[in-house]
């Protein structure tokens, strides 16, 4: 079974300033896709980023990219010039042939 | 922007009763699912439906659980008898195809607390 690892629980970064969370996975697949969720205060989930695994170039999305290994099945994400409202709990997730599967979580603070 | 939409945003409910979480998944997406999020852990998968089945489910799904789409546009959880343990925040999710990149669009959440 996929599973997707996230080792920071918690993350704190000081505005305007840039933060990378790390996320890893295990599989045999070779197909797949990888997203980035935030969940703000409100829990909803929102996607702020995708990643196919066919395709070596990183993703990008005005201030969120990735850095995606896929050898070392290594998929993070970096919020650059970071605002107050990217405050929320950052799900990593992973998507095969199968359902889509949910990291840890890991918990981003702002810091003004 | 197309949404899938849960009721109720929050429910109250006593241990042993059954309850019903309702979603309305975005109207041209064929597969459906639900997750659990126990507060302050991770999001977990419950159930895919497609074409009126269930086309997986995890150990969590047992039999207090069951899924319905009783007409074009609803999406229901059902919990036969509720456990104070079922207490999570409840997602909804929609996609048009199953094998995809497009990601899931979920729903705002049902907020479930058995008492």
């Amino acid at each position: 079974a996929q599973t997707v690892t996230q080792s920071q629980p918690e993350m704190s970064v000081q505005e305007a300033e840039t933060v990378t969370l790390s996320c890893t996975y295990d599989t045999s697949e070779s197909d797949y896709y990888l997203f980035w969720y935030k969940q703000p205060p409100s829990r909803q989930m929102i996607l702020v980023i995708r990643q196919e695994a066919y395709k070596q170039q990183n993703a990008t999305e005005n201030r969120f990219s990735v850095n995606f290994q896929k050898a070392a099945k290594s998929f993070s994400l970096k919020i650059s010039d970071s605002q107050l409202g990217d405050a929320a709990m950052y799900f990593c997730a992973y998507k095969g042939a199968q359902k889509l599967v949910f990291g840890q979580g890991t918990r981003l603070t702002i810091n003004p | 922007e197309p949404e899938v939409t849960q009721t109720p945003s929050h429910q109250v409910t006593q241990m042993g009763q059954e309850v019903i979480l309702r979603c309305v998944p975005i109207s041209n997406h064929l597969y459906f699912y639900w997750y659990r999020q126990i507060l302050g852990q991770k999001v977990e998968f419950l159930v895919s439906f497609y074409n009126n089945e269930i086309s997986e489910k995890s150990e969590i799904f047992d039999d207090q659980f069951s899924v319905e789409r009783p007409d074009g546009s609803n999406f229901t959880l059902k919990i036969r008898s509720t456990k104070l343990e079922d207490s999570a925040m409840y997602f909804c999710a929609s996609t048009r195809q199953g094998r995809t990149g497009e990601g899931y669009t979920f729903g705002s959440g049902t907020r479930l607390t058995v008492v």
